[in-house]
């Protein structure tokens, strides 16, 4: 099993462009959920999803888009991109929640100039 | 509300020496479960260990042991003859039952010297 996969590992990007992040997963989890990691700030929910067809919103989602139309695939949209939004993403996927471990992507470093 | 306090921003020891990583939660729910994180400098994030709040063991895996006690929230971790491989940023998690969110400290930074 190759895990959870995000690419691309880093991008650049002008204020105002949109892009999205990919990540993937082949261990048939149900949930799966974006975080971003800022310095001094531990890691932050953005968006997850409990199942295909179904997302919701986490702490800090302004921003951001996302959308689960496969058991395996979770992207994450920027719309129009902003300097705040430079941070390192990181998917994660488990089984259930709570209880359950979250596995984690190798993460998508992102810097907005 | 969650939140996960570790109020140790940056630890630096010497090879061989212990290290005790501190954190405290902070849950209204009785039932929740608590996770440590390791990153090492190259950025992922490894799942080191998990706790329900029903279990209120100590555990020991290798140079590695937790402290859970309930009593006074807390969850900690030591690193017993640490290794440079040790080096990295260990992030302590709360998470309540039946919520999808995973509430991270601000981490620990562990640097050990040779």
């Amino acid at each position: 099993n190759a895990g959870v996969t995000q690419t691309p590992k880093f991008q650049v990007l002008k204020t105002g462009q949109s892009m999205t992040l990919q990540c993937a997963q082949d261990m048939n989890h149900e949930y799966m959920s974006w975080y971003r990691q800022d310095p001094g700030m531990g890691l932050r929910l953005i968006h997850y999803s409990v199942g295909a067809g179904i997302t919701d919103q986490g702490e800090v989602p302004n921003g951001y888009n996302v959308s689960r139309s496969t058991t395996e695939d979770f992207p994450l949209r920027l719309l129009s991109a902003a300097p705040s939004q430079t941070s390192v993403y990181f998917c994660a996927s488990s089984y259930e929640q709570g209880w359950e471990t979250q596995y984690f992507g190798p993460g998508t470093r992102l810097l907005v100039l | 509300a969650q939140k996960v306090t570790q109020a140790q921003t940056e630890i630096s020891v010497v090879e061989k020496e212990d290290v005790t990583l501190d954190c405290v939660y902070e849950t209204r729910d009785t039932t929740y479960y608590l996770f440590w994180y390791k990153q090492p400098p190259s950025g992922e994030l490894v799942f080191l260990i998990r706790r329900n709040s029903f279990d209120e063991q100590n555990e020991i895996s290798g140079r590695y042991s937790w402290n859970f006690q309930k009593s006074t929230s807390s969850f900690n971790f030591t690193i017993t003859a640490s290794q440079v491989v040790d080096s990295a940023v260990y992030f302590c998690a709360l998470s309540e039952a039946g919520d999808y969110k995973l509430s991270f400290g601000a981490g620990t930074t562990v640097t050990v010297r040779a």
